[in-house]
């Protein structure tokens, strides 16, 4: 079935470093992916989407370009801040009847220090 | 916009209690969403309905839990009998008829079952 993997965390970091969460799925035909984001206590939030391939979702920064040749929707950002910590899931939603669906990783975890 | 309105926020019971989880979707949308977060599992979607009726049912555990939606409005999630391994986040989430995959999800209700 569908499903989608995403890198293990926590994931720790320094304000202002690089961020790579690295997102692969498998899905028949082309699914809608997604990036959404859950600070501590609150509900999961679209933080960007893309839903064709080569599609590039951005939000606040944050950047990924849906691969079909790899089928991967890595998540970047050139620099992060403290602010970003958080717990990171990678989604998908499949094309078809079952297109209701958000399919989720495990989630990773970022940490940022000052 | 109040976004989805859950309650309680936390719970606590005992085992063999029953427990009955609120939520008020936005309003205009038509799809509404139970879904669990636990550390093992992750985030399964638990049930989904499309215009207050039950669609696909499938990832509810077992007879212990039900899930109602009396109008557009309202929706319960309940437990009975109330096991400790039922202990975990169970968030609402719901979606406009023409706003595409993209999920709108409340702050969550934290349940403990001692």
């Amino acid at each position: 079935g569908d499903s989608v993997t995403q890198m293990e965390g926590p994931v720790t970091l320094s304000e202002e470093a690089f961020l790579t969460i690295n997102c692969t799925y498998t899905a028949t035909g082309y699914p809608s992916l997604f990036w959404y984001v859950q600070y501590p206590g609150e509900g999961l939030q679209l933080l960007l989407k893309a839903t064709k391939a080569d599609d590039k979702g951005s939000n606040k920064g944050f950047e990924a370009t849906y691969r079909k040749e790899t089928t991967s929707f890595h998540l970047e950002k050139g620099s992060v801040q403290v602010s970003d910590s958080a717990v990171y899931f990678c989604a998908l939603s499949p094309r078809g009847n079952s297109s209701y669906k958000l399919i989720f990783g495990s989630g990773t975890r970022l940490l940022v220090r000052p | 916009d109040a976004g989805v309105i859950q309650s309680p926020r936390h719970e606590v019971t005992e085992m063999g209690q029953e427990v009955t989880l609120r939520c008020k979707p936005i309003s205009g949308h038509n799809s509404l969403f139970w879904y669990r977060q636990t550390m093992m599992r992750g985030l399964e979607l638990l049930i989904y309905f499309n215009n207050n009726v039950p669609i696909d049912d499938s990832g509810m555990p077992e007879d212990r839990f039900s899930a109602k939606m009396p109008n557009a409005s309202f929706s319960t999630l309940k437990i009975q009998p109330s096991e400790p391994r039922d202990s975990a986040v169970y968030f609402c989430a719901s979606r406009p008829l023409a706003g595409g995959p993209r999920a709108f999800f409340g702050p969550g209700t934290r349940l403990t079952v001692l």
